[in-house]
C-alpha cells in the first residue's frame, strides 16, 4: 500500500497569515500515461464529513476560495492556505487516488494562534 | 445537488453484524463507482470497499476482506455495506461516498453513520 505521511501534524496560524501543510507518498502516484498526479486534499471540519478541496495536485474544486492551492509532483506534495482566515480552521488530509487501496495522510489539523 | 444519506449504524457486539444503507439523490446514481470510507473515533480516514457501476465489481481494504460485502440497488439508488464477524476496531463513523469522475477520489460525503462494536 501507498503511504502518505503528512507534516506537521498540527499547526497554528495567525488570521491573515500563511498555512502551508506537506504531504509525501511513499511511492511515485503520477501516471506516466496522462502525465497526472494522483493527489487530492480534503478538508474536514468539526462535526462534519471531510469535502474535496482540490485534485490533480492543484485543480480547485468548484466553490472553492482562490487561497486554497496545491502544488508538487511524484512524492513531495504541498497544500497552501495563502491567507487564513477563521473558518478555514479544520483537519485537512491529503490522499493518492492513484492505487488500490487509496489511502490517506494522517491529518493535519490547522488552528488560530 | 449531489447529496447521500446513511442509515443503520448502531451498538453491536463483538462477532456481531450489522447492515449499513446509503440513499443517494441529485445525482445519476447508476453511472457512478460508489465507496465506503470510515473514521474511527478522533482517528483519520481510511477506506473500506467500493463497487463499479453494475455491482460486478468489488474492492476490499484488507482488514474487511471475508467480513463486509458492499452492494447497490440502482432501482432504490442505494449503496449497503453488509458488516459480519465485527470487532472492536471495526468501531468508528462510516461514510458513503460517490467515486467522482475519477476513481477513488470521493465527492460527495454523506454525514455518515455511526458504528460502535463493544459488549
Amino acid at each position: 500500500d501507498i503511504v502518505m505521511t503528512q507534516s506537521p501534524d498540527s499547526l497554528a496560524v495567525s488570521l491573515g497569515e500563511r498555512a502551508t501543510i506537506k504531504c509525501k507518498s511513499s511511492q511515485n502516484v503520477l501516471y506516466s500515461s496522462n502525465n497526472k498526479d494522483y493527489l487530492a486534499w480534503y478538508q474536514q471540519k468539526p462535526g462534519q464529513p471531510p469535502k474535496l478541496l482540490i485534485y490533480w495536485v492543484s485543480t480547485r474544486e468548484s466553490g472553492v476560495p482562490d487561497r486554497f492551492s496545491g502544488s508538487g509532483s511524484g512524492t513531495d506534495f504541498t497544500l497552501t492556505i495563502s491567507s487564513l482566515q477563521a473558518e478555514d480552521v479544520a483537519v485537512y488530509y491529503c490522499q493518492q487516488y492513484y492505487t488500490t487501496p487509496p489511502t490517506f495522510g494522517q491529518g493535519t489539523k490547522v488552528e488560530i494562534k | 445537488e449531489a447529496q447521500l444519506v446513511e442509515s443503520g449504524g448502531g451498538l453491536v457486539q463483538p462477532g456481531g453484524s450489522l447492515r449499513l444503507s446509503c440513499t443517494a439523490s441529485g445525482f445519476t446514481f447508476s453511472t457512478y463507482w460508489m465507496s465506503w470510507v470510515r473514521q474511527a473515533p478522533g482517528k483519520g480516514l481510511e477506506w473500506v470497499a467500493n463497487i463499479n457501476q453494475d455491482g460486478s465489481e468489488e474492492y476490499y481494504v484488507d482488514s474487511v476482506k471475508g467480513r463486509f460485502t458492499i452492494s447497490r440497488d440502482n432501482a432504490k439508488n442505494s449503496l449497503y455495506l453488509q458488516m459480519n464477524s465485527l470487532r472492536a476496531e471495526d468501531t468508528a463513523m462510516y461514510y458513503c461516498a460517490r467515486d467522482s469522475s475519477q476513481r477513488f477520489r470521493f465527492d460527495p460525503w454523506g454525514q455518515g453513520t455511526l458504528v460502535t462494536v463493544s459488549s
